[in-house]
């Protein structure tokens, strides 16, 4: 299974609201990252977390890690119309040699007027 | 714009017909990786170049892929007798390093139709 498992699939807000979407993994990390990914389109990185960092905030982004849980969350603050997209979180464990992301399975995130 | 490149956007083949996708990185990062992304699901990691070297391929398909990542010139992912499980869109993205900071940056795809 995915190292990385978004909670919950699908999430379905009106504007001004926030977001919160969760993710678990499984095994030790370096660091933790959100990516957002538009209907069809590429992936936008959003923020990157270190495995030794407990919260950061990007603008509206608000991320937080408990490595002792084995969790992220992200928040979106004020949400927009735009913010309408899926979001992945991918864990990294970059040693040097080997630098793949594990991808969760997204969080399919609906901001209606 | 600096960001990936990859080419084409849409590419469509018949069944054992070869597939090849192309890769430009952004500008002075020399590691590669190529994703793989289902329909409704995450994107699954396949391999990770530099430059002339495959570092990790162990999320590749031991049959009918290749990828490569010459020293001069895009980085390709080659699908061989393509079928119709084939079918996905494929990412590539790029990074300076291989530190913990060093953050991957996708490009916007190549969706491959199998008819």
């Amino acid at each position: 299974s995915q190292q990385g498992e978004e909670d919950p699939q699908a999430l379905s807000i009106q504007e001004g609201e926030n977001a919160t979407m969760n993710c678990s993994y499984k095994t030790s990390i370096n660091n933790l990252q959100w990516y957002r990914q538009n209907s069809g389109r590429g992936l936008v990185h959003l923020i990157l977390i270190r495995s030794n960092e407990r919260e950061k905030h990007s603008g509206r982004l608000r991320v937080t890690l408990d490595t002792s849980k084995k969790s992220s969350s992200l928040l979106i603050t004020a949400s927009r119309a735009a913010d309408t997209a899926s979001y992945f979180c991918a864990t990294g464990l970059n040693t040097g040699t080997a630098s793949k992301l594990t991808f969760g399975t997204g969080t399919r995130l609906q901001v209606t007027l | 714009n600096a960001g990936v490149m990859q080419n084409p956007r849409h590419l469509v083949r018949r069944r054992g017909q070869e597939a090849r996708l192309r890769c430009s990185p952004v500008k002075g990062h020399s590691h590669v990786y190529w994703y793989r992304q289902l329909p409704e699901e995450g994107l699954k990691f396949m391999v990770y170049l530099q430059k002339e070297n495959i570092i990790d391929e162990s999320g590749m398909p031991k049959e009918r892929f290749s990828a490569e990542f010459p020293k001069e010139g895009p980085s390709i992912l080659r699908i061989q007798q393509v079928v119709r499980g084939d079918s996905a869109a494929y990412f590539c993205a790029s990074s300076q390093g291989t530190g913990v900071t060093d953050t991957q940056y996708f490009g916007p795809g190549t969706r491959l139709t199998v008819l």
